[in-house]
């Protein structure tokens, strides 16, 4: 099955600094990969998604990008500000399959004021 | 409501009692995760429906976990004779989309076992 791998499992920036997160994913058929975040005491929430089709996507301030020859995508948030502070999941798929969401472990993002 | 509805959202039960954890998902939703979260920790898969076909199972951590989907909507994660280490947030997810696409989670229920 897949195993996606994420890192790192903790993150801490100043204010208006840039952070990124990678993730790593071992099946080659994989072709969606989105990524949620999960403030303190709440709910995940996707925030961003990208399918193989296309290498980056862009949405305001985070952005995502995919390499599918080396099976690894990023996500990428710049100028960040302390509500970007919360746990960030990566995840992989496959459009069209039964096959379930795999996620990676978390990375927990801390905003420095 | 529109969201996904999971109850209770706090269970408090003594050691080697059985809980029931509802999930009602998005009306029209096929797909339908559980998922555990131990504090701290990250999203561990429990077990998943797709329409009709038959769950994937596989995330079950033991025997004493089961679930069940009946009439493809309405789910139940059953634990037996829960013991401490099952404290965590059961989370439930859905979607209308088969292997890909925004999962809809519920708020959790929050398992404490004493």
């Amino acid at each position: 099955g897949e195993n996606v791998e994420q890192h790192p499992s903790t993150l801490s920036v100043q204010e208006g600094d840039s952070a990124v997160i990678k993730c790593t994913y071992s099946d080659s058929a994989s072709n969606y990969f989105p990524w949620y975040k999960q403030e303190l005491g709440k709910r995940p929430q996707l925030i961003i998604d990208i399918r193989s089709n296309v290498g980056e996507k862009k949405d305001q301030r985070i952005a995502v990008t995919l390499n599918k020859t080396a099976k690894h995508f990023s996500l990428h948030i710049t100028e960040t500000q302390p509500e970007d502070s919360a746990v960030y999941f990566c995840a992989a798929s496959m459009v069209g399959s039964a096959r379930q969401l795999t996620f990676g472990s978390g990375t927990q993002l801390t905003v420095l004021p | 409501g529109a969201g996904v509805s999971q109850s209770p959202s706090n269970k408090v039960t003594e050691k080697g009692k059985d809980v029931e954890l509802r999930c009602d998902p998005i009306s029209g939703h096929t797909a339908l995760y559980w998922y555990r979260q131990s504090l701290g920790q990250g999203l561990e898969f429990l077990i998943y429906f797709q329409g009709n076909s038959a769950p994937d199972k596989s995330g079950l951590p033991s025997d004493r976990f089961s679930a069940e989907r009946t009439g493809g909507s309405v789910s139940t994660l059953t634990i037996q004779r829960t013991q401490q280490e099952d404290s965590a947030v059961y989370l439930c997810a859905s979607s209308p989309h088969r292997g890909a696409g925004e999962l809809f989670f519920g708020e959790g229920s929050r398992l404490t076992v004493l």
